[in-house]
């Protein structure tokens, strides 16, 4: 199974504070996506990232969330003023092409908000 | 229901028995995809089945697709201890983002 490095494994934040949640994809994989998976909740869609751009995203995605890829490796989520119902698995993932593709997702970092 | 819902929402069987989970969705879709995730894992992609498949196939994995029901199944044969896990399917709804099921927990007993 192709890799997708995700860090920090675990994240623990206080409210209201800015996290950056740090991906690196498989190389040559060109389509990038952040998921979450609140625990015991359904997988769901954030954003999709292709040639430096945003190409779609979810409602959740709102304007405490962005994402870049700083250096052509990394892949980031930040969210810029943390809150308690943003405590979850946040999963990086990477495919080939957008569509008919498996993505291939990273371990996920925990993000515990206090 | 939502896009993508399986059941059963778990499944406890003893090794070696077979175990087929099934999914069902709402709208049009490419394909459908099953993925596995290991407890505090990532998730990792089984198959993947285009809307114009009816059958595949990998290993001891065999998956159906039933578009005129809006439906999948996953059959995992001959369940060993390993298999023990959760189980997603998820669809396309755009050429980028995939929408999940709520998942099946898979347990297999010795």
């Amino acid at each position: 199974e192709p890799e997708v490095t995700q860090t920090p494994s675990h994240q623990v934040t206080q409210m209201g504070q800015e996290v950056i949640l740090r991906c690196v994809p498989i190389s040559n994989h060109l389509y990038f996506y952040w998921y979450r998976q609140i625990l015991g909740q359904k997988v769901e869609f954030l954003v999709s990232f292709y040639n430096n751009e945003i190409s779609e995203k979810s409602e959740i995605f709102d304007d405490q969330f962005s994402v870049e890829r700083p250096d052509g490796s990394n892949f980031t989520l930040k969210i810029r003023s943390t809150k308690l119902e943003d405590s979850a698995m946040y999963f990086c993932a990477a495919s080939l092409q957008a569509s008919n593709q498996p993505q291939h997702f990273g371990d996920g970092t925990r993000l515990s908000i206090l | 229901s939502q896009q993508g819902e399986e059941d059963p929402q778990a499944l406890s069987i003893q090794e070696g028995e077979n175990a087929t989970m099934n999914c069902s969705y709402k709208t049009s879709i490419n394909n459908l995809q099953w993925y596995r995730q290991n407890s505090g894992r990532g998730l990792v992609h089984l198959i993947l089945i285009r809307s114009n498949e009816r059958e595949k196939h990998s290993g001891r994995l065999r998956v159906t697709l039933d578009t005129s029901k809006k439906s999948s199944s996953l059959l995992i044969t001959a369940s060993r201890a390993a298999d023990t896990a959760s189980y997603f399917c998820a669809t396309d709804a755009s050429n980028y983002q995939l929408i999940w099921g709520a998942g099946t927990k898979l347990i297999i007993k010795p």
